[in-house]
């Protein structure tokens, strides 16, 4: 079955304390993403990758890390996490030769920073 | 940049009845749209999409239908049922160069009445 798989679906943490949320994907697609959904602001995007190793800031980059060293896996590093994170956050993917749309989403991380 | 809308924040249908969500653009050279679906814990799920050099596009169920003039766009659901009940997204591609990104509406939450 195509899909995308985040962990974990929820976490409660701590101001500074570093975490990451793993995203893996098996449909061998080019195009991984992380958007954060907050409410009355929509889906954002934090961070994209074209393909391994090349990665660059989507619309709301600060305060968070992203590596892609495999292509099934594009996992978000939150160093230093703050309250102001607490948000749903989704991974997608989506392969080169589509029309530039996240056409699979992963079930979602909700995040609290306390 | 593309701002995308949608016009009402919530929708309640009787089941068996059509509904019709509505969204809006800002960007006429947009040329590509999708819309999705997010139910309660999961992440937003691809339901039908449509270039800009059509008017009208059917699925299953579903009709989406695109004014370019007005720069609006709408999903049609026929005979809604209790399944149907979620958070509706208009979402349109971000033409920054090389990147992949979507830009989303703010959503229209459909709430199906026995």
């Amino acid at each position: 079955e195509a899909q995308v798989t985040q962990n974990p679906r929820y976490l409660i943490t701590v101001t500074g304390k570093k975490l990451t949320v793993t995203c893996s994907q098996n449909m061998n697609h080019e195009y991984m993403s992380w958007y954060r959904q907050d409410p009355g602001l929509g889906l954002r995007q934090i961070y994209y990758s074209m393909n391994v190793e090349v990665t660059d800031k989507g619309d709301v980059p600060e305060g968070y890390k992203v590596s892609r060293k495999e292509k099934r896996n594009f996992p978000l590093i939150l160093e230093s996490p703050s309250p102001n994170q607490t948000s749903l956050y989704f991974c997608a993917s989506s392969a080169k030769d589509s029309l530039g749309t996240e056409a699979f989403f992963g079930q979602g991380t909700r995040l609290t920073v306390v | 940049g593309e701002s995308v809308g949608l016009h009402l924040p919530t929708l309640s249908v009787q089941e068996g009845d059509n509904s019709i969500i509505n969204c809006a653009y800002s960007n006429s050279a947009s040329d590509y749209f999708i819309w999705y679906k997010q139910e309660s814990g999961k992440g937003p799920q691809f339901i039908i999409d449509i270039r800009s050099n059509m008017d009208k596009r059917q699925g299953q169920r579903v009709t989406v239908l695109l004014n370019k003039t007005v720069k609006h766009l709408s999903l049609q659901i026929a005979a809604t049922q209790p399944g149907d009940s979620a958070v509706y997204f208009c979402a349109v591609p971000t033409r920054d160069t090389g990147r992949r990104a979507l830009t989303f509406g703010s959503g229209t939450r459909l709430q199906v009445q026995p």
